[in-house]
């Protein structure tokens, strides 16, 4: 199984802050790699596709780079409503896997 | 407007099945996968399987093979997760999630969850 690492666990920022979330694949996955944002009680949410791609209906202060094992989540311009637990996960090969979180805490 | 509703929550001794539907809606039903995943309360995000559009091919977790089934039913744009010999670290919110493009397929849209308590 392809394991997701993502760093920082948890993170500190202030409204207005710009974050960078990282996710590493244990093995090469292409551009295969999704974001989802979650809030408290809440279903996720998929922010982002295939690395870059933003979902329809997503801001665009949510971006995404990479490809092969290292990528990245960038939010800019933080707001009250962007504090939540971020996922990644990989759709290169069966089984599908996520990344086990960063949650993102208001300073 | 996508929309995948799942019904209501459940619970269950050690043991038994439960049966999780999610009803589709706002698309055409048999040109998307569909995905189940999971989460324990207080815990990441768990994927489960995948049935393809046709309902024939499923793919399912190693963790879970022999116990969960997929199914679907178009005339109901319905799809169901079956778990069996339910245990109690089988407590966990069970989200259907609509799968995209190729076999091994991205997740655009989520349905509210599905809370099963597995307890004596």
């Amino acid at each position: 199984d392809i394991q997701m690492t993502q760093s920082p666990s948890s993170l500190s920022a202030s409204v207005g802050d710009r974050v960078t979330i990282t996710c590493r694949a244990s093995q090469g996955i292409s551009k295969y790699l999704a974001w989802f944002q979650q809030k408290p009680g809440k279903a996720p949410k998929s922010l982002i596709y295939d690395a870059s791609g933003l979902q329809s209906g997503v801001p665009s202060k949510f971006s995404g780079s990479g490809s092969g094992t290292d990528f990245t989540l960038t939010i800019s311009s933080l707001q009250p409503e962007d504090f939540a637990t971020y996922y990644c996960q990989q759709y290169n090969s069966f089984p599908i896997t996520f990344g086990q979180g960063t949650r993102l805490e208001i300073k | 407007q996508v929309h995948l509703v799942q019904s209501g929550a459940e619970v269950k001794k050690p043991g038994a099945s439960v049966k999780v539907s999610c009803k589709a809606s706002g698309y055409t039903f048999t040109s998307y996968y569909m995905h189940w995943a999971r989460q324990a309360p207080g815990q990441g995000l768990e994927w489960m399987g995948i049935i393809n559009p046709s309902g024939v091919a499923t793919s399912y977790a190693q963790k879970f093979q022999g116990r969960v089934t997929l199914t679907r039913d178009t005339s109901t744009s319905t799809v169901y997760m079956d778990l069996s010999s339910l245990r109690s670290e089988d407590t966990a919110m069970y989200y259907c999630a609509r799968g995209f493009g190729r076999a091994v397929a991205g997740i655009d849209h989520w349905g509210q969850g599905t809370l099963v308590t597995v307890s004596s």
